[in-house]
């Protein structure tokens, strides 16, 4: 069964910089897995931040990056804002028509 | 504007069953996939199965297979998923949400979501 990893929780300071990264349970995380990430703050539906690794969503900043790390996804948040603060899921492409998604990583912004 | 809006929720017994609707509108329906996801309380999101855009290739995560089953209405522009033998273990709110294009890609919107409470 694959298992996809999130960092439970991260903080950064306003302004700062912050990674939070997605990983397989068995080996790296490529661009073939097409891995998203999404915001999603109590009580709303998810917002689509980055698509196909690396696209930013229409409408949002340039300030969220998407890429590969090493063997595993990676959203970076340059120059921190207070709205930022939520939670943030991935997702991976793990083979025929099966989305896993990562637990979750909620960030504090503070 | 692309909009979904789900309905069907609701308190169901152990075994019992539910059919969940998502009215879709804003976008060309027939041209893209479709999925259901779910959020059971204070956890996070599941991917629970997607629909190819005619209709004719689905896909479940294996908690759901054999009891489940994703469907639309292209003339109606609607998704639906069937909840046979509901456990309570399927309580969660469940988003219906549009594929950037095919089952192979992201999800690009989603409803607002519709809360699926399984108890006795």
């Amino acid at each position: 069964q694959t298992v996809v990893t999130q960092e439970p929780s991260l903080s950064v300071s306003p302004g700062g910089t912050v990674t939070l990264t997605c990983a397989l349970s068995s080996g790296s995380v490529s661009t073939n897995y097409y891995p998203s990430w999404y915001q999603q703050t109590p009580g709303q539906a998810p917002r689509t931040v980055i698509y196909g690794t690396s696209t930013r969503s229409s409408g949002v900043p340039d300030r969220f990056s998407g890429s590969i790390l090493g063997n595993k996804a990676a959203l970076t948040i340059t120059g921190a804002q207070a709205d930022d603060e939520c939670d943030y899921y991935c997702v991976l492409y793990v083979s025929n028509g099966i989305w896993v998604f990562g637990g979750g990583t909620k960030l504090t912004v503070l | 504007e692309v909009q979904l809006l789900e309905s069907g929720g609701g308190l169901v017994q152990p075994g019992g069953s539910l059919r969940l609707s998502c009215a879709t509108s804003g976008f060309t329906f027939n041209s893209y996939a479709m999925s259901w996801v779910r959020q059971a309380p204070g956890e996070g999101l599941e991917w629970v199965s997607s629909i190819s855009a005619f209709g004719g290739t689905t896909y479940y995560t294996d908690s759901v297979r054999g009891r489940f089953t994703i469907s639309r209405d292209n003339s109606e522009s609607m998704l639906y998923l069937q909840m046979n033998s509901v456990k309570a273990e399927d309580t969660a709110v469940y988003y219906c949400a549009k594929q950037k294009t095919g089952t192979a890609t992201n999800f690009d919107y989603w409803g607002q979501g519709t809360l699926v409470t399984v108890s006795s």
